[in-house]
């Protein structure tokens, strides 16, 4: 049964900090891995995803590597801003279907 | 171009009634996925529709039931509400269910149980 980890489940840093968000699964046999940002009280917003073929992706701020055979991943967000203050997901599926497992969140709080 | 649409977006209901919880996918998706969020966790997997037949369950109770209907939209069906039921549901639509179809989601309904 595939599980999936994020630690620390918050953390607070000063802006313009850049952040580091780890995420770590149990089995290596995922076909992708998406990270997702959530607002309070709000749905998901699907910030990047990475094929299981793939060592990272990026967007902007944003950059997620991927090391399958170790069952991690990692999002990197530079100079970090107020507004980048949220809840972010990693969340990985198998090749069987896009069913994802989900970890439980990191909770972002960046004090301007 | 509309995104994935739930409804109700909060609601109270009280132990032991139902609840209806409804999604449209997006324009020309034929998944449609139901999540389950208790505060402070991530989602949980529900239910899975591809063209009005089930291709997944997860680990819930009977009391949890959804059907998928001719034009796409789904309704997720609660029976004797628990006060652990209480969560944000959300709804994900697909083009289909392979692992190379990736997932929108709605805003999600708050469901809340006194």
């Amino acid at each position: 049964k595939q599980e999936v980890t994020q630690i620390p489940a918050a953390l607070s840093v000063p802006e313009g900090e850049n952040l580091v968000l780890n995420c770590s699964f149990t089995d290596s046999a995922i076909y992708n891995l998406q990270w997702f940002r959530q607002d309070p009280g709000k749905g998901l917003t699907s910030l990047l995803l990475i094929q299981s073929s793939q060592r990272e992706q990026t967007s902007g701020r944003l950059n997620a590597s991927l090391d399958k055979s170790s069952g991690r991943s990692t999002l990197y967000i530079a100079a970090s801003q107020p507004g980048d203050s949220a809840t972010y997901l990693c969340a990985v599926s198998k090749a069987a279907g896009n069913k994802l497992t989900f970890g439980g969140g990191t909770r972002v709080l960046v004090k301007p | 171009d509309a995104g994935v649409t739930q409804s109700p977006t909060h609601l109270i209901k009280t132990r032991g009634q139902q609840v209806t919880l409804r999604c449209s996918p997006i324009s020309g998706h034929k998944s449609v996925s139901w999540y389950q969020q208790v505060l402070g966790q991530g989602p949980q997997f529900i239910f899975q529709y591809y063209e009005k037949e089930e291709r997944g369950r997860g680990n819930f109770p009977d009391r949890f039931s959804a059907r998928q209907f001719p034009n796409y939209s789904s309704e997720l069906n609660v029976n004797a509400l628990l006060l652990g039921d209480s969560a944000l549901y959300l709804c994900a639509s697909s083009l289909g269910p392979s692992g190379a179809n990736v997932l929108t989601f709605g805003a999600g309904s708050r469901l809340t149980v006194l």
